[in-house]
């Protein structure tokens, strides 16, 4: 199975500023990375897909990259409503693995 | 508008079984595969399973395979979770997504989740 690691644990940041998290899968897995954003006591969201692609209805503040084994999420100017826990997930192959999350926080 | 419902969630007690049902529309439902993933309290995201558009293929994290059985009725837009010889671990929030690759189109990510139904394995 393939592994996917999330880091930071967790972070917080003022509003405004730029934010960006990291996941890396324990195998190659091209781009075939999706991110989702669950904010407390909600059902996940689609924010993006093919690493780099926004799902329709996401602000232009998000944005993805990477490919193969490396990749990141960026918040370019941090929002109050931001404020969720991120988790990557892989589609490269089954079963499909999710990272553990990055808790996002205003300081 | 496109809509994901789950339901059939509740307590029960361990080596019982439970069937998880999520109710699709707004779309053509039997152009898209879909997927069960759930949440522990207080833990992260764990996919389970997925089932083909058509319902002839299907795949299950090693947690539930055996014990799990996605299905789908393509005429009633619904697809189901049936959970046998449920375990204590097995507590979380189940939710259905779709995945956002359309017939046909190859697997690809979740774009559309449920809101969730909550499982309780306890005595």
């Amino acid at each position: 199975d393939i592994q996917m690691t999330q880091s930071p644990y967790s972070l917080s940041a003022s509003v405004g500023d730029r934010v960006t998290m990291t996941c890396r899968a324990s195998q190659g897995i091209a781009g075939w990375l999706a991110w989702y954003q669950q904010k407390p006591e909600k059902a996940p969201k689609s924010l993006i897909y093919g690493a780099s692609s926004l799902q329709s209805g996401v602000p232009s503040r998000f944005s993805g990259g990477g490919s193969g084994t490396q990749f990141n999420l960026t918040i370019s100017s941090l929002q109050p409503e931001d404020v969720a826990t991120y988790y990557c997930q892989q589609y490269n192959s089954y079963p499909r693995t999710f990272g553990q999350g990055t808790k996002v926080e205003i300081k | 508008q496109v809509q994901l419902v789950e339901s059939g969630g509740g307590v029960v007690q361990p080596g019982r079984s439970l069937r998880l049902s999520c109710a699709a529309s707004g779309f053509t439902f039997s152009r898209y595969t879909m997927h069960w993933v759930r949440q522990a309290p207080g833990k992260g995201l764990e996919w389970v399973a997925v089932i083909s558009y058509d319902g002839d293929n299907d795949y299950y994290a090693d947690s539930v395979k055996g014990r799990f059985t996605i299905s789908r009725d393509n005429s009633k837009n619904t697809i189901y979770l049936q959970m046998n010889s449920l375990r204590p671990e097995d507590t979380a929030t189940y939710y259905c997504a779709r995945d956002r690759g359309e017939v046909p189109a190859a697997d690809d990510a979740l774009d559309i989740w449920g809101l969730g139904t909550m499982v309780t394995v306890s005595s």
